[in-house]
């Protein structure tokens, strides 16, 4: 138990498709994070949000739609993705923004995309 | 740019020790941190390093050089539950981001 909880754990979609991947931390942290991790690639930061405003957004394609409603909660919205976007999303929190204290990792969801 | 190299896969056997190596290039370095991922599992915390030396954490260790941009993660007494994926992960402070290496799988049999 990490103290991070992502739903649902594994997804799988057509290119047309629209669904969210949702994020929940329990550990009063004020940075919350989407990451990439694609096989033999490093894991790809997305975004950040601190104190629920977007504060990074590394490049990421328009058909990633980033919500932070409130500290505790993130989602990804996913809207017509690409074959190549198939991947373990990870969503993570820390402390602070750039602190010297560790990110908390969720256990992912693992996206498919027909 | 930043860069960040360890191998990508180890193999040990049990009860020995292993040392998996990460080396770094990066402009404003803030800490580096360890992370272990078991397969279909999150990531989670091992060390942090943001001094020259080694911390020990009982059976795990990690050492940090930082004229050398250099770290390495020492696991003793190993066991199976060992098997995973280690990360290597460099914090920059010109940035404000993590960047992660690639991972090194280890099997332990």
């Amino acid at each position: 138990e990490t103290g991070v909880t992502q739903t649902p754990r594994h997804l799988v979609m057509g290119m047309t498709n629209k669904k969210s991947l949702k994020c929940e931390q329990h550990l009063g942290h004020n940075a919350m994070y989407w990451y990439k991790q694609s096989a033999k690639k490093p894991l790809e930061l997305m975004f950040v949000y601190s104190l629920e405003e977007r504060v990074e957004n590394n490049s990421v394609p328009s058909r990633f739609s980033p919500e932070c409603p409130n500290s505790s909660h993130l989602f990804l919205h996913l809207h017509t993705l690409q074959p190549e976007d198939s991947a373990l999303y990870l969503c993570a929190s820390s402390q602070a923004r750039a602190s010297n204290q560790p990110q908390h990792f969720g256990d992912g969801t693992r996206l498919s995309i027909l | 740019g930043q860069n960040i190299d360890q191998p990508t896969e180890m193999t040990a056997t049990e009860g020995a020790i292993v040392q998996i190596n990460c080396t770094y290039q990066t402009s404003g370095f803030n800490g580096l941190f360890w992370y272990q991922q078991h397969a279909g599992e999150a990531p989670t915390f091992l060390s942090y390093n943001v001094l020259d030396g080694l911390e020990e954490k009982g059976r795990f260790s990690s050492f940090l050089s930082r004229s050398k941009g250099y770290s390495y993660l020492l696991l003793k007494e190993l066991q199976m539950k060992d098997s995973a994926s280690y990360l290597c992960a460099v914090m920059s402070y010109n940035t404000d981001k993590l960047i992660f290496g690639t991972g090194t799988r280890l099997q332990v049999f």
